[in-house]
């Protein structure tokens, strides 16, 4: 298994800041995951962080809004940029546990909650 | 794309009772099926897995049962305690051969009453 740390684990942002959320994991992954999970809702998939190359995106995700950067293997930022009250949410960095097969387990940060003011 | 619904939203069992989460899905080339357990204030976690090459998988009190023709999967738990109580989340892979990549279903909060 994996272990991720995520920082900041909580934070109180102002309207039209940016904010950069900090992901290590303890092993050299390949591609890292950040989900959005809105106020009791579902996890959402912003982008998948691939070292060496830029981010993808999924659909509703923009790079100037949710720029990522990928140094090495082990670590990934997110920010959220210009932000506004619909971007409080709990960000989470995730790994897969590559099982040999397509589709394994996802370990997850513990999150990183945002309240925007 | 793929789309996964989730039912029901909210589910409210004795303890000792069983329960069951139900998902459909639309890809009909998904082959993963993953279950995860979300704690109140905590970060999501496996509990059970299926892949598209059996119809169903146990793990002590709980289990999954695929059913890929109609294209649902479901989640049962039997005898359930008080420590069950979570939100569960099913998911399936965004496009065929993308592992990581999940969509997740709407979530059911499990409630357990001693």
């Amino acid at each position: 298994s994996a272990v991720i740390s995520q920082k900041p684990s909580r934070d109180i942002c102002q309207r039209g800041t940016s904010l950069t959320i900090q992901c290590q994991v303890d092993s050299q992954v390949t591609m890292m995951f950040w989900y959005r999970q809105q106020p009791g809702q579902s996890l959402t998939l912003i982008a998948t962080a691939n070292q060496g190359s830029e981010a993808t995106y999924e659909s509703g995700f923009v790079i100037d809004k949710f720029p990522i950067s990928r140094p090495n293997l082990t670590f990934s930022t997110l920010t959220v940029s210009n932000m506004s009250p619909e971007d409080s949410s709990i960000y989470l960095c995730s790994v897969e546990d590559s099982a040999g097969e397509t589709g394994g387990e996802l370990f997850f940060g513990e999150g990183s909650r945002l309240t925007v003011l | 794309g793929e789309n996964v619904e989730q039912h029901p939203s909210t589910l409210s069992v004795q303890e000792g009772d069983s329960a069951v989460i139900k998902c459909t899905y639309s890809d009909s080339a998904s082959n993963y099926f993953p279950w995860y357990k979300q704690e109140l204030g905590k970060r999501p976690q496996l509990i059970i897995d299926i892949r598209s090459n059996v119809g169903e998988k146990k793990d002590q009190r709980i289990a999954v049962t695929l059913n890929k023709t109609a294209k649902h999967f479901s989640l049962h738990i039997t005898e359930t305690q008080p420590e069950d109580s979570a939100v569960y989340f099913c998911a399936a892979p965004l496009s065929y051969n993308q592992g990581g990549k999940l969509i997740f279903g709407q979530g059911t909060e499990l409630s357990v009453k001693p």
